[in-house]
């Protein structure tokens, strides 16, 4: 019963790279979405989608991409990391709107 | 716009003490509110939910909360903390927008004396 998993939990990049934060779900869920987490400002929505192949922005979606080919997998693109992208990142799923959301174990990124 | 607001950053108790964590919440019509735990270093851990009926919501841990609408509040309470209820706590709001998103406060963090 895996729930959301997230991978890596831990990564250090260096400006500029490029990485992606891997996303992957078994409960057939529609609605996957991923937040940011800051000192003092809670979760942040960064992206969201709604079902394969349809995605959209959220709070904070800058310096971000994702895409949605399966209903499994969402995975969060960092195109060129930026030391402001240090932070935690939430994957979270539910099964449509109104039911339970369920988030992952956190990925922990650090860009120097 | 749909905000959530936890006024207090850090609290701490003693071991044994009762424990109120506030949240108040902006949102035009009546919300789904959640309640989230966070230990260091953890993911996040549904403590309850807030969906209708019943205003008083039990949940896990021995914690519960009041949807008081007149003051748009969804206190969390404890009748008497342990210490390993250390952690972070973060109140959240899902109004009527596309995707089922969440909004949440900026957080406590619980501190437990000994």
């Amino acid at each position: 019963n895996a729930g959301v998993t997230q991978t890596p939990k831990f990564q250090v990049l260096k400006t500029g790279q490029s990485m992606t934060l891997q996303c992957a779900q078994d409960m057939n869920h529609e609605y996957m979405s991923w937040y940011r987490q800051d000192p003092g400002m809670g979760l942040r929505l960064i992206h969201y989608s709604v079902g394969a192949g349809i995605t959209d922005q959220g709070e904070v979606p800058n310096g971000y991409n994702v895409s949605r080919s399966t209903t499994e997998d969402f995975p969060l693109r960092l195109l060129s990391a930026a030391p402001s992208q240090t932070s935690v990142y939430f994957c979270a799923s539910s099964r449509t709107a109104g039911n339970t959301i369920y988030f992952g174990e956190g990925s922990w990124l650090t860009v120097v | 716009a749909q905000s959530v607001t936890q006024p207090d950053i850090h609290i701490t108790v003693s071991e044994g003490a009762s424990l109120e964590l506030r949240c108040n919440y902006s949102y035009g019509a009546t919300p789904y509110l959640f309640w989230y735990v966070q230990s260091p270093g953890q993911g996040l851990q549904l403590l309850l939910k807030y969906f209708s009926g019943d205003t008083l919501v039990q949940g896990i841990k021995g914690f519960e909360a009041e949807f008081k609408r007149s003051q748009s509040s969804f206190n969390l309470r404890k009748p008497s903390v342990h210490w390993s209820d250390a952690a972070e706590y973060f109140c959240a709001l899902l109004g009527d927008n596309a995707g089922n998103m969440l909004t949440f406060g900026g957080g406590t963090r619980l501190m437990v004396k000994p």
